[in-house]
């Protein structure tokens, strides 16, 4: 099955520094890629969309400036969390998916748990 | 508009007892897909089963089965003979066709499974 990988899978960083996560896809191209929160015993939020070669679309409520979101290849996005806050802290999933149709399977990361101090 | 609602926030079974995890939805689209994951401590999601709106048939693997009923929009998920192993949270999810493959979660049923 496909596998997606993130990295790091845990970081831990003081409040207003800036953290980036990466999240790969390893045996597929994935053209989408997700990016969920989750916080503790809550449900799985949706960030933002991007697309690979293009801008992100983020949801709503979700701050644009605040969650950077790269995705330059096909293969790789990353999520930078700028001056960090403690509020900020939460476990950060990525999911991605081959192709744009919307009947095609999202594949999850293991997740990154953020704790900012 | 997209919801999923799984109103069971926790349930706790002994085991070996069959457990019923409910999932009602809601969407607009003529073409959607049902979804169920596991969550465990870890935190990684273990995908359970994709059903498209097309297929009503039921489903079942090994303990796990599910049914999936549209006049109720409902996708109920089964364990059969719970094991501790079985302890997880689980989320019920539903991506429309024309919603960009955007996964809409419901709030998740913690299940406990007792020796």
């Amino acid at each position: 099955g496909a596998v997606v990988s993130q990295h790091p899978s845990w970081v831990i960083c003081k409040s207003g520094t800036s953290v980036k996560i990466e999240c790969r896809s390893l045996d597929f191209q994935a053209t989408t890629m997700f990016w969920y929160r989750q916080f503790p015993k809550q449900s799985l939020m949706l960030m933002a969309t991007s697309n690979e070669g293009s801008k992100a679309t983020y949801e709503q409520g979700v701050e644009k400036d605040k969650f950077l979101i790269n995705h330059a290849s096909l293969t790789l996005s990353t999520l930078t969390v700028t001056s960090a806050h403690p509020e900020d802290s939460s476990f950060y999933i990525c999911s991605a998916r081959e192709g744009k149709a919307g009947y095609n399977e999202q594949f999850f990361g293991p997740g990154t748990r953020l704790t900012v101090l | 508009a997209q919801k999923v609602t799984q109103a069971q926030t926790e349930i706790s079974v002994v085991e070996k007892e069959d457990v019923t995890l409910d999932c009602v939805y809601e969407t607009r689209d003529t073409t959607y897909y049902l979804f169920w994951y596991k969550q465990p401590p870890s935190g990684e999601l273990v995908f359970l089963i994709r059903r498209n709106s097309f297929d009503e048939q039921n489903e079942i693997s090994g303990r796990y089965s599910w049914n999936f009923q549209k006049s109720t929009s409902s996708f109920n998920f089964t364990i059969t003979a719970s094991q501790v192993v079985d302890s997880a949270v689980y989320f019920c999810a539903l991506s429309g066709v024309n919603q960009g493959g955007k996964l809409i979660f419901g709030q998740g049923t913690e299940l406990s499974v007792k020796p």
